[in-house]
């Protein structure tokens, strides 16, 4: 089991639609990360949170450290929202030999006009 | 611009060859990371440094790898005899303790391709 999870791998909304992506975390964490990519490859960081929510335009994250879950959501979706959305977790320990943070798979999302 | 910058963003190489690539962070930042992803995961540590040192490098990391950050500011991380596993895309990032934040802002990363 990756000590980082996320769900779903792939998502396909209506332009428009509410977007939720999720993130469960097994390890002690300091941080959460939410992060895009687009197909290019370079990454974006969303946002940084260690409680609470945040919110950016039409992004939300939110985190609930008790249960080790973050979701990140997107409210009135559009087509260049389409991207891979990656949360990591910083480690609240120091990572040694795997790093001090570490990542999910991602979700791919394709947003339709 | 004063983001990460990587260079090449792409690279072509033939089994074997020997492939080095460059990270220039944040000017103000003094650590820098290097990570790989490949297709359909996340990206997965390979290295770390604060300033010149070399503090940390993935179990993952073998021997024909090497990185260096010379003078704390930019860094190359070479491969010797490439093979075809090692086509992925290599991110650096970089950041700056602030109190107790510590974010990582990516560069574009360099595609690599072993043909």
């Amino acid at each position: 089991k990756n000590e980082v999870e996320q769900s779903p791998q792939n998502l396909t909304a209506q332009e428009g639609e509410f977007i939720t992506i999720n993130c469960s975390y097994s390890v002690g964490i300091s941080a959460l990360h939410w992060l895009q990519q687009h197909p290019g490859g370079g990454i974006v960081s969303l946002f940084m949170l260690s409680s609470g929510k945040k919110k950016h335009g039409r992004l939300i994250a939110t985190i609930n450290i008790q249960e080790k879950h973050s979701s990140l959501h997107i409210t009135a979706s559009h087509p260049r929202d389409s991207a891979v959305y990656i949360c990591a977790a910083h480690l609240s320990n120091y990572g040694g030999s795997q790093g001090n943070l570490i990542f999910g798979k991602g979700t791919k999302l394709s947003v339709k006009p | 611009d004063t983001g990460v910058s990587q260079d090449p963003r792409h690279k072509i190489t033939k089994r074997g060859q020997n492939v080095t690539f460059r990270c220039d962070p944040i000017s103000e930042h003094n650590r820098l990371y290097w990570y790989r992803q490949t297709l359909g995961q996340g990206p997965e540590f390979l290295t770390y440094f604060q300033n010149e040192a070399q503090l940390e490098k993935s179990r993952l990391l073998s021997d024909r790898f090497s990185a260096e950050r010379p003078k704390g500011s930019f860094s190359t991380l070479e491969i010797q005899r490439t093979e075809q596993g090692d086509s992925a895309m290599y991110l650096c990032a970089s950041s700056t303790r602030t109190g107790t934040r510590d974010e990582q802002f990516f560069g574009p990363g360099t595609r690599l391709t072993v043909l």
